[in-house]
């Protein structure tokens, strides 16, 4: 029983161009995602995050929007560069609750 | 500022075996959480301690325990190792339970069991 989904294993994107990963949870307990980049041989590290009560945040190349009604959420990065080929991990977790729930990641390539 | 370590990088072990992963915390974090990473898949929240005592944990079997030391380092220990325990086990830090974005990983483990 997955409860956060990265349907996308890998991506291919332009370097300079916008690239835009995809996550969907099933439980409506969570209030709190994130979003973490991984390189090989590298422990993740935290990326940006938004809570249930917003529906967009930015911070600097990176945005990343929630739809609640569609248990949705998106990560943006504009303009992808060539050190943003990583492998990125979608997360949530309950206020209550400090276990954080990871998706399976989607590898972002990008291209030069 | 020190940040998170982990030893030993790499492991091997046999079925049946027990193994101990150890985890140094970043300076002025009580929180440590230890998730266990299996191939093609995302990290998996084992279970967290705060202040030595084990304050949450996930769907794992009792042969997956811990211990936090005063000092704030950590260990998990797995007895009775079964070949789908191979995995990357991720240790993570944080200031205190709670503000879960805040939460710094090491490099992992990687444990081969065959």
């Amino acid at each position: 029983d997955q409860q956060v989904k990265q349907n996308s294993p890998s991506l291919s994107v332009q370097e300079g161009r916008i690239s835009i990963l995809n996550c969907d949870y099933t439980n409506s307990m969570f209030d709190y995602f994130l979003w973490y980049k991984k390189y090989p041989a590298e422990g993740p590290t935290f990326l940006i995050s938004i809570s249930s009560i917003k529906d967009k945040n930015e911070d600097g190349r990176f945005t990343v929007f929630l739809n609640k009604s569609a248990k949705h959420l998106s990560l943006h990065i504009v303009p992808s560069q060539p050190g943003d080929s990583a492998v990125y991990f979608c997360a949530a977790s309950g206020s209550r609750d400090d276990k954080i729930i990871f998706g399976k990641g989607t590898r972002l390539h990008i291209l030069p | 500022e020190t940040g998170v370590t982990q030893s030993p990088t790499h492991l091997i072990k046999t079925r049946g075996q027990q193994v101990t992963l150890r985890c140094s915390s970043q300076s002025g974090h009580n929180t440590v959480s230890w998730y266990q990473q299996a191939l093609g898949q995302g990290p998996q929240f084992i279970f967290q301690y705060y202040r030595e005592e084990e304050n949450g944990r996930g769907n794992f079997p009792p042969r997956f325990s811990g211990l936090q030391f005063p000092n704030y380092s950590s260990e998990l220990n797995v007895n009775a190792l079964e070949l789908d325990d191979s995995a990357l086990y991720l240790c993570a830090s944080r200031p205190n339970p709670g503000q879960s974005y805040e939460q710094y990983f090491g490099p992992g483990t990687r444990l081969t069991v065959t």
